[in-house]
């Protein structure tokens, strides 16, 4: 168990449709990733937050979006969603002082019908 | 220039031999190649991870060997046992790890008995 945690473990929705998956970091880690996983793009990096602010951003779609909140949890949020969008979401944290590794979540499995 | 690319796609190694998966990468200003290791259904997890100012580091049956000039780096699994079958995951960073992981494309490892 790497200490991180996504919720919903799955979620099934439609076409057009938005929906958002939630993380919480491990305890004491400021920053957190979110990566997309899926058969054709493989592990792609989305964006990334540090203690509340935008710090980094990948090839995130302008449907997609995220913020972190005061406590920590961060939240990504996508909208007028396309069956492409069906794929795997990892979230992962590290605390970039020291120990920078990151760590990742279980992931939210997204279909999208 | 960000790209990491990782063969072979899969591998079947007998139990007890040793297990070798490569990655390349173009980008020298990556200083930080941590493997990960992916089970269905769960997130990747970080198995051993070098810096280039060594060439190898070992941790157990876990090896990277990183070769500098060629920009080349692989993981050694010796002693391969059938609950290293798994999906392997090699991936680069800056900034020591501080920042976006590039991953490469993955590796299917089965080990049979």
């Amino acid at each position: 168990d790497s200490g991180v945690t996504q919720t919903p473990k799955h979620l099934i929705t439609a076409t057009g449709q938005r929906v958002t998956l939630r993380c919480s970091p491990r305890s004491g880690d400021l920053s957190v990733y979110w990566y997309q996983q899926s058969l054709d793009q493989g592990l792609q990096f989305l964006i990334q937050y540090y203690n509340g602010e935008e710090r980094a951003k990948g090839n995130i779609l302008e449907r997609f979006s995220a913020q972190q909140f005061p406590d920590l949890h961060s939240e990504l949020n996508l909208s007028s969603l396309e069956l492409g969008d069906s794929a795997l979401y990892f979230c992962a944290s590290s605390d970039l002082a020291g120990a920078f590794e990151q760590f990742f979540g279980p992931g939210t499995r997204l279909t999208v019908l | 220039q960000q790209q990491v690319k990782q063969s072979p796609q899969s591998l079947i190694v007998q139990k007890g031999g040793i297990s070798i998966i490569n990655c390349a990468y173009e980008n020298t200003a990556f200083d930080y190649f941590p493997w990960y290791q992916q089970f269905p259904g769960k997130g990747p997890a970080l198995l051993i991870a070098i810096r280039p100012d060594v060439s190898e580091k070992k941790e157990g049956r876990f090896t990277i060997s990183f070769n500098k000039s060629a920009k080349q780096f692989s993981l050694h699994i010796m002693d391969s046992q059938p609950g290293d079958s798994a999906t392997y995951f090699c991936a680069a960073s800056t900034n020591f790890g501080n920042e976006k992981l590039t991953f490469g494309t993955g590796t299917r490892l089965t080990i049979i008995p």
